[in-house]
């Protein structure tokens, strides 16, 4: 597609429970972000994939948060055992190379209560 | 890693002043990008700059990659440009992108 998409919009989720979000890149984008912005304030990097690959994973809390970029798919984010400071919009980027701009998606709103 | 800092944090504008907005960044980057987060979320592409000037409508943009900085100019603003502008960029230690916190705008009617 010509625009990052990412579902769901808005995401409510009970304490424990577990929040699976998804982004298509633009297509012929090779590259994949994932950003953390909490109450619009910095973004926090998560992960990034190029292909199916994970290029960089140094932001990701990896006792719950995990990541997929697989072929033919959308990429995802799952979070298990959501706690109430994950409340955040997840946003997700996509590149076509290195070193290129980077177009964001609109963001999927998660509300952990 | 990288720091990226951006001058001032807040910032009151009267609709039709000028305004500068700063991006300092400690090492050497293979990219930088302005963005504006509007009032509802999104976030839009201003410009890809990772060196020299580019002009948009009443924005422009400086890059002075030497130096470690960039500048994001509005002109004859509206209060339309309210949000927060962020500077984003990408270090060449690793392949990511790093915010600045963002500037924070408010155009008075």
């Amino acid at each position: 597609g010509e625009e990052v998409a990412q579902t769901p919009k808005h995401l409510v989720r009970g304490e424990g429970q577990k929040a699976k979000l998804y982004c298509a890149p633009i297509k012929g984008h090779s590259y994949v972000f994932w950003y953390q912005q909490v109450l619009k304030n910095e973004f926090k990097f998560l992960i990034s994939f190029q292909n199916e690959n994970v290029f960089d994973e140094t932001g990701m809390p990896k006792e719950r948060f995990s990541a997929k970029c697989l072929p033919n798919s959308p990429c995802s984010l799952e979070i298990q055992a959501t706690k109430l400071e994950d409340s955040a919009v997840y946003f997700c980027a996509s590149s076509q190379t290195s070193g290129n701009t980077i177009y964001f998606g609109e963001g999927s709103w998660l509300t952990v209560v | 890693g990288i720091q990226v800092e951006q001058s001032p944090p807040d910032l009151i504008l009267q609709e039709g002043a000028n305004s500068t907005l700063r991006c300092n960044f400690s090492d050497s980057v293979n990219n930088l990008q302005w963005f504006h987060q509007n009032p509802w979320g999104q976030l839009i592409n201003l410009f890809y700059i990772p060196s020299g000037t580019k002009q948009n409508g009443r924005l422009s943009a400086t890059t002075v990659a030497t130096e470690r900085y960039s500048l994001l100019y509005i002109s004859s603003s509206q209060t339309t440009d309210s949000g927060v502008y962020f500077c984003a960029v990408l270090y060449t230690g690793g392949f990511k992108t790093i915010f600045g916190a963002g500037t924070r705008l408010f155009v008075k009617a």
